[in-house]
């Protein structure tokens, strides 16, 4: 089937440490990936996204990685802050020649930042 | 900029009963869709609009989920009758148009007891 997952349900960081969630998907086919932080009470909210020809994209403070030989993506969150303490989600998009924007999204990762 | 509007914030509803959202989306943003998120999992999208039409409605349980939008702006999810597996937030999101970056706005938590 097609499926798009978390390898860790629940993660626990100190603030200022560097924190790592990890998404995979079984969808050769997604050729666009976003990562949504969803604070309790409210909607996802985009973060960074990356198409499939790239392996590395960088914001302010986030790095999405992609590996498509395994189909795995990460999300990297550098010096974590109590702010950052919510749920997070992989979506995968399959891309009908950039016409139709139909996601996916994964189970999600809970990241609690204690001060 | 104002962002995607939705009500109630919550609803508390017995089964059998029927129940109807609200959105109203960002203004200018052709493209509208519903998303269901049941508690602990990502959201699943119901239907998808684009202006007046409706694009996909392939995950929508037609038997008692029902949408609309009219006049290509807001628009209304109705549920009739609700199950108890109902129960989630229901998440209305808008985009530019197809392809572009869809923006959620709050849900409506909707308990069926």
């Amino acid at each position: 089937g097609e499926s798009v997952g978390l390898h860790l349900p629940t993660l626990s960081v100190q603030e200022g440490d560097n924190s790592i969630i990890n998404c995979a998907y079984s969808n050769s086919a997604s050729d666009y990936f976003i990562w949504y932080k969803q604070e309790s009470g409210k909607g996802p909210q985009f973060i960074i996204d990356i198409r499939s020809n790239m392996d590395k994209r960088q914001g302010q403070r986030v790095t999405v990685l992609l590996n498509k030989t395994v189909k795995h993506l990460s999300l990297q969150i550098a010096a974590t802050q109590p702010g950052d303490s919510a749920v997070y989600f992989c979506a995968e998009n399959r891309g009908s020649g950039g016409s139709n924007y139909k996601l996916t999204f994964g189970k999600g990762t809970l990241l609690t930042v204690n001060p | 900029e104002a962002g995607v509007a939705q009500s109630p914030r919550y609803k508390i509803i017995e089964k059998r009963q029927s129940v109807a959202f609200w959105c109203n989306p960002i203004s200018g943003h052709a493209t509208l869709y519903w998303y269901q998120q049941i508690l602990g999992q990502g959201p699943k999208l119901l239907i998808q609009f684009q202006n007046n039409g409706v694009v996909d409605d392939s995950q929508l349980p037609k038997d008692r989920f029902s949408a609309e939008r009219l006049k290509g702006v807001d628009s209304t999810l109705k549920i009739q009758p609700a199950k108890l597996e109902d129960s989630a937030v229901y998440l209305c999101a808008s985009s530019l148009d197809r392809g572009e970056l869809a923006i959620f706005g709050s849900g409506t938590r909707l308990t069926v007891v």
